[in-house]
């Protein structure tokens, strides 16, 4: 089956640091990937996403690529703010799912000004 | 903003009571689902739903119901809570190959 595994935290940063947050996947077929942010009191909120091999998703920053040959979609940011404090979720959706997405435990990340 | 609410959104019940929890959108979207958030798991699938009467289990399932009599509303029965059963539960819809989430519903079972 479907399987999402990514860095346990939780992250503590400093204000303008470079953030890494590791994911790799499992998955028959090619799979699209996502990441999901949830702010403290809050529901999950697509950050970005990719659908097919070597893609690049961004935004507000973050930038993820999909790597088929080592089956990983790592989210970075250049330098982070402390209004990024938040869980980040990695999700696939694999093929002939009925659109079920598969997540990782998160990971929270904290910055500190 | 994808027009989806959830109601209550906060809840504390009494171990062997029913709960329903309902899941409202207002954009005509045919698939909806509803997971579950626990510490350490991330999110879990407890049920979906691909159109009016249609649904099918999660990897959660034991324990819940579902239903969807009408295309905006999918509701989420606990028949008999227990004390496993607390958690953030939140509703999500699908568009095109994202799915967008509800605010959550944050229910204790004493």
């Amino acid at each position: 089956g479907n399987s999402v595994t990514q860095m346990e935290g939780p992250v503590t940063l400093s204000e303008e640091a470079f953030l890494t947050i590791n994911c790799t996947y499992t998955a028959t077929g090619y799979p699209s990937l996502f990441w999901y942010v949830q702010y403290p009191g809050e529901g999950l909120q697509l950050l970005l996403k990719a659908t097919k091999a070597d893609d690049k998703g961004s935004n507000k920053g973050f930038e993820a690529t999909y790597r088929k040959e080592t089956t990983s979609f790592h989210l970075e940011k250049g330098s982070v703010q402390v209004s990024d404090s938040a869980v980040y979720f990695c999700a696939l959706l694999g093929g002939g799912s009925n659109y079920k997405l598969t997540f990782g435990k998160g990971t929270l990340l904290t910055v500190n000004p | 903003d994808a027009g989806i609410t959830q109601s209550p959104r906060h809840k504390v019940t009494e171990t062997g009571t029913p709960v329903t929890l309902r899941c409202h959108q207002t954009e005509n979207h045919r698939y909806m689902y509803w997971y579950r958030q626990d510490p350490g798991h991330g999110l879990r699938l407890i049920h979906y739903s691909y159109g009016v009467k249609d649904t099918d289990k999660g990897e959660v399932s034991d324990g819940y119901s579902v239903s969807r009599s009408k295309t905006e509303d999918f509701l989420l029965t606990l028949e008999s809570a227990t004390s496993s059963q607390t958690s953030v539960y939140f509703c999500a819809i699908r568009e095109e190959y994202e799915q967008y989430f509800g605010p959550g519903t944050r229910l204790t079972v004493t």
